[in-house]
């Protein structure tokens, strides 16, 4: 599977979009882009996942680059429980495995 | 609808004895996770089950490491004899077979003296 690179924190100040970059340059074609965060003291939760087209749902979007190298993931207005680690996974459809890095560790300020 | 089910939350022992963590699964998923999640780190795969069967398990311990999942449901994850490198927190997932969102319980919390 192919790896992905993200800064290790962020800060954000409440009410602004969150824009969390992750590169994914030797993302091959079939494989899927996906998001996870992990609030402190809980277990990691799903957020989106794409393959070539932008992505919305309640949560949030997901913009993946015409050349699929690189995602970003937004969180429209960005609140104090949005600070988290956000983990961007490249994974092949139908397989199991999801391999998470560090992360960025998003913190929203008031 | 309940979540990923994990006991205990917290977990205190001394070096070189014994200890386990179990995990119900969300109703339905028949496929099961365990993780390692060490401090500052990413959750990191020890073994995964499809039913009752590992049919992942190349990042488990087998040395001091078993895990079970008996009738294809709840799952459990013993050290024996535990190393004071094994404090960390331990995660239980669980999904539908292939599919890329796993549900995660809250971990339990491992601290080896």
């Amino acid at each position: 599977d192919a790896k992905t690179t993200q800064p290790p924190s962020m800060d954000c100040a409440e009410g602004r979009a969150a824009n969390l970059p992750c590169n994914h340059s030797t993302i091959s074609g079939n494989e899927y882009v996906y998001w996870y965060r992990q609030i402190h003291s809980q277990g990691p939760q799903y957020i989106i996942h794409g393959l070539k087209n932008n992505e919305t749902n309640e949560m949030a979007s997901l913009i993946i680059t015409e050349d699929r190298k690189s995602s970003t993931l937004i969180l429209p207005h960005a609140t104090l429980r949005d600070t988290a680690v956000y983990y961007c996974i490249v994974r092949l459809p139908n397989n199991n495995d999801m391999r998470f890095g560090a992360g960025t560790r998003l913190t929203v300020k008031p | 609808e309940a979540g990923v089910v994990q006991s205990p939350r917290y977990k205190i022992i001394e070096k070189k004895q014994p200890v386990a963590f179990w995990c119900n699964p969300i109703s339905g998923h028949n496929t099961l996770y365990w993780y390692l999640q060490n401090l500052g780190q990413g959750p990191e795969l020890l073994i995964r089950y499809e039913n009752e069967e590992a049919v992942d398990d190349s990042q488990l311990p087998k040395d001091r490491f078993s895990a079970e999942r008996l009738k294809g449901v709840d799952s459990t994850l013993k050290i024996q004899p535990a190393e004071l490198g094994d404090s960390a927190v331990y995660l239980c997932a669980s999904s539908l077979v292939h599919s890329g969102e796993q549900f995660f319980g809250p971990g339990t919390r491992l601290t080896v003296l």
